[in-house]
């Protein structure tokens, strides 16, 4: 079954705002993947995460991999109406073979 | 270039009818998954093929099959649609013989409704 929870399951924000959001897991895992699905499309990804620490950013967002190895968090700043959609993680647990999805993050930003 | 393209965009379906959601990658990718999404859940696989000929069961693949014959093209077959299987499918593909340390790209999804 499922293994991340992703949080905030949705969020209402107004333009200009900082977002923040996180997924967290039970085991540990070796890489995370931020992805972001816009109404209508399939998921593209956002950011790749490889390493304990490991902070990236993409223009105005930033992403982490927990020193824990069992959380990844993703930051948006300054908001723009173009940020609407659904973020997900996605991650590779240690010893497993496939990518894990999850929930989502649904993102509306008002003008 | 096309990447993936799955069609159809949008189909509903009769309890008991039979259907093919077809999806084909011009990346020459080897990993090819089909996930179906649905609200709250997240992104489930179904089925997933790391080479053609060769196919393997995913996280829910009770009442679909698929075949691969060759790299390019991955249909989902439902035999005998159920409401259960109302939900948004996506088809993705990897670099590659697997999704580890490789970036899946997604197609635009199927939205199927069974009534």
């Amino acid at each position: 079954g499922q293994q991340l929870n992703q949080s905030p399951q949705s969020m209402f924000i107004q333009e200009g705002e900082d977002v923040s959001m996180n997924c967290t897991s039970s085991s540990i895992f070796n890489t995370w993947l931020w992805y972001k699905q816009d109404p209508g499309e399939g998921p593209v990804l956002l950011i790749a995460l490889y390493k304990a620490g490991e902070l990236t950013s993409n223009g105005r967002l930033t992403a982490q991999f927990g020193i824990t190895r069992k959380d990844s968090f993703l930051n948006i700043s300054a908001s723009i109406p173009s940020d609407v959609g659904i973020y997900f993680c996605a991650g590779r647990p240690v010893g497993g073979f496939k990518t894990i999805f999850g929930a989502g993050t649904r993102l509306f930003v008002k003008a | 270039n096309a990447g993936v393209t799955q069609t159809p965009k949008f189909h509903i379906l009769k309890t008991g009818q039979s259907m093919t959601l077809q999806c084909a990658q011009d990346m020459n990718h080897g990993y090819l998954s089909w996930y179906r999404q649905d609200p709250g859940m997240g992104l489930r696989r179904i089925h997933y093929s790391v080479a053609a000929g060769i196919t393997d069961k995913g996280e829910v693949p009770d009442g679909y099959n698929v075949s691969r014959s060759n790299t390019e093209d991955f249909p989902l077959r439902l035999e005998s649609a159920a409401p259960s299987q109302t939900s948004v499918y996506f088809c993705a593909s990897n670099l590659g013989d697997s999704d580890l340390n490789t970036e899946a790209f997604f197609g635009q999804g199927t939205r199927l409704t069974v009534v």
